[in-house]
Formats: C-alpha cells, sequence, structure tokens
C-alpha cells in the first residue's frame, strides 16, 4: 500500500524557517517524481513544487521561489520542503504528492502537515 | 498561470440523483485535467486524469468529458460516499493549478 506521511509542521514565527519532512512506503521512491501542495485554511488547493525522480530538476510556484527548497533523498525515501522566510500567507496545510511519470498527474497524496506562521 | 474556473461552488444532491460539476480553463490544456475528491480525514483521492480516464479504483458511476478549455465531472447515481469536495486541476503547464473546488452536499 502507497503511504505518505509529512511531519515537521507546526507554529513558527514570520521570517523563521520550517523544515518538513515525507516519509514514503509502499512503492520505488526513487522512480516517481514528487510535490507539495498546500491548502490554505478555508481556501483551495495550491501547487507549491515539484522534483525530479533524481532531483536535478525542480519547480517553484513564484510566490515561494527564492524562499523554498523542495529535495530528496532516494536511500532514506523521504521527500523534504525546506521553508525559509516564511510568511503569515504561508500558513497552511502541505501536502505530499507522488507524481506519475506517464502523465504527470498526482496519484497519492498524504494526509498532511499543518503549518502556521504568526507571531 | 491557466486560471481554473469551477462551477457551482456548493452542489445540493439527493442519493441516487446524478450531477455535474464544470471546469473552464483560461486556455486549451489539451486533456491534461485531473479530477481529486478530498473528504474529511482521508488523503485526497485521484479519480480522473488526462480529462476522461478513470483512476484504478474510481467506481464507474463517476465519468469525466472535455478537452481544451472545458471539462465536465459527471456523478450518476449518488452514493452516500460521494458527498466530499472535489477539485479540478491542470497539469499541462507551471504553475499547476487547481479550480476553488465544489462541495457537494447532501439535501
Amino acid at each position: 500500500e502507497v503511504q505518505l506521511v509529512e511531519s515537521g509542521g507546526g507554529l513558527v514565527q514570520p521570517g523563521r524557517s520550517m523544515k518538513l519532512s515525507c516519509a514514503a512506503s509502499g512503492f520505488t521512491f526513487s522512480s516517481f517524481p514528487m510535490a507539495w501542495v498546500r491548502q490554505a485554511p478555508t481556501k483551495g488547493l495550491e501547487w507549491v513544487a515539484t522534483i525530479s525522480t533524481s532531483g536535478g530538476s525542480t519547480y517553484y510556484r513564484d510566490s515561494v521561489k527564492g524562499r523554498f527548497t523542495i529535495s530528496r533523498d532516494n536511500a532514506k525515501s523521504t521527500l523534504y520542503l525546506q521553508m525559509n522566510s516564511l510568511r503569515s500567507e504561508d500558513t497552511a496545510t502541505y501536502y505530499c504528492t507522488r507524481i506519475l511519470r506517464v502523465n504527470y498527474v498526482m496519484d497519492a497524496w498524504g494526509q498532511g502537515a499543518s503549518v502556521t506562521v504568526s507571531s | 498561470d491557466v486560471q481554473m474556473t469551477q462551477s457551482p461552488s456548493y452542489l445540493a444532491a439527493s442519493p441516487g440523483e446524478s450531477v455535474s460539476i464544470s471546469c473552464k480553463a483560461s486556455k486549451s490544456i489539451s486533456n491534461n485535467l485531473a479530477w481529486y475528491q478530498e473528504k474529511p480525514g482521508k488523503a485526497n483521492k485521484l479519480l480522473i486524469h488526462s480529462g476522461s480516464t478513470l483512476q484504478s479504483g474510481t467506481p464507474s458511476r463517476f465519468s469525466g468529458s472535455g478537452s481544451g478549455t472545458d471539462f465536465t465531472l459527471t456523478i450518476r447515481s449518488l452514493e452516500s460516499e460521494d458527498f466530499a469536495v472535489y477539485y479540478c486541476q491542470q497539469y499541462n503547464e507551471y504553475p499547476w493549478t487547481f479550480g476553488g473546488g465544489t462541495k457537494l452536499e447532501l439535501k
């Protein structure tokens, strides 16, 4: 069974940093691109970043470019999201997703990690 | 960015009824459109990809249609487990974007 389990969320002050992790199991992690998607309270879904299987290619939405870094450790089957210079508008639940290489659709989601940016 | 406009935002229906949700893209996305189901306490579920291809495990009462800019998700003979929030999403180009969601409620 495919499992994606996020961790590392919590309360953080504006301007500070936080690192999310996503532990993957039930599939060959290194064979799938991965992504982070977020959802602010009472809002819709918003794609954040995508990373290729090797980690050599990354893509970000403009509002997080230069502040967030997506990375992966294929030996540990773990996806990361390093978030720096956090802003109140980054407050959201962050979901780890698996991407199918055949058509680049997100076919599996984690349950999410909550990040609250507030003083 | 490709804007995805989903309608309606809310939909009330009864079990056994059929409903349709529309999703319109601000420019052509070919058939690179997915539909997801969101339920409290559960991981989001991919229902349909490539506009009309049912993901493995998606009940046949779900169907998707459309290409280019106009897409529709139809659920026939609603069952109690179908009451949820549905999102469309384009993966034709970055940034990937989602529709605003449709909350399907029990009438």
